[in-house]
């Protein structure tokens, strides 16, 4: 089935460093999108790409999207203590569903 | 702005005891809704997704239900709950027009079932 996921498993940085994830999908997308959960809590949405679209931007946030590679990378510059969760990705599935990846968990080192 | 409350936030169930988890959405009209269970360390399974009163999809054949009997309110039932059913539970809403909406989600439920 359709469904992202995320590489690495689990990131730890020291504050200020950049950190990149990235996501694989198997079929056709018409967009795909990252979420992050702290600890406990929901899901944030965070961005969405189009598939028509190579590069967006959100504050710290940038995300590609390849669909010749069907893979998407999540970069967090100068990331922050208060960055540390789980990152997902998440592609549509069908209809209205949205299948969701294994996670990349990132700890942020102060 | 919309808001989405899900409760109970934490709860422990014996196995074979019912079970109701309610989701509301306040903000906004006709939205598609979603339950999701998570187990430790993983990703989201959808487990049913509602388009409108009434209308349930079910994704996960199991021993669970879901009811939407109002426009934003979405519930989540068992007769006889397993162990299995532990973990923690989703609820979302996205706007109700579209492929791949942002879902927005409530703070979820832990379920502990012993």
């Amino acid at each position: 089935s359709q469904q992202g996921e995320e590489d690495p498993q689990a990131l730890s940085i020291q504050e200020g460093e950049n950190a990149t994830m990235n996501c694989s999908y198997k079929t056709s997308i018409n967009n795909l999108q990252w979420y992050r959960q702290n600890s406990g809590r929901g899901l944030v949405h965070l961005i969405l790409i189009r598939s028509n679209e190579r590069e967006k931007h959100s504050g710290r946030l940038r995300v590609t999207l390849d669909t010749s590679k069907k893979s998407s990378s999540l970069l967090i510059t100068a990331s922050r203590a208060a960055d540390t969760a789980s990152y997902f990705c998440a592609t549509d599935g069908g209809g209205f569903k949205t299948i969701f990846g294994a996670g990349t968990r990132l700890f942020v080192k102060a | 702005s919309q808001t989405i409350h899900q409760w109970p936030a934490t709860l422990v169930q014996p196995v074979g005891s019912p079970l109701s988890l309610e989701c509301t959405v306040e903000g906004t009209s006709n939205p598609n809704l979603y339950w999701y269970r998570q187990a430790a360390g993983r990703g989201l399974q959808l487990l049913f997704y509602s388009v409108g009163i009434g209308q349930i999809s079910s994704e996960v054949p199991q021993n669970l239900s879901a009811s939407r009997p109002q426009d934003r309110q979405f519930i989540l039932s068992s007769k006889k709950l397993l162990l299995s059913d532990s973990g923690f539970y989703l609820c979302a809403w996205s706007v109700e027009s579209g492929v791949g909406q942002p879902q927005h989600f409530g703070d979820g439920t832990r379920l502990s079932i012993l």
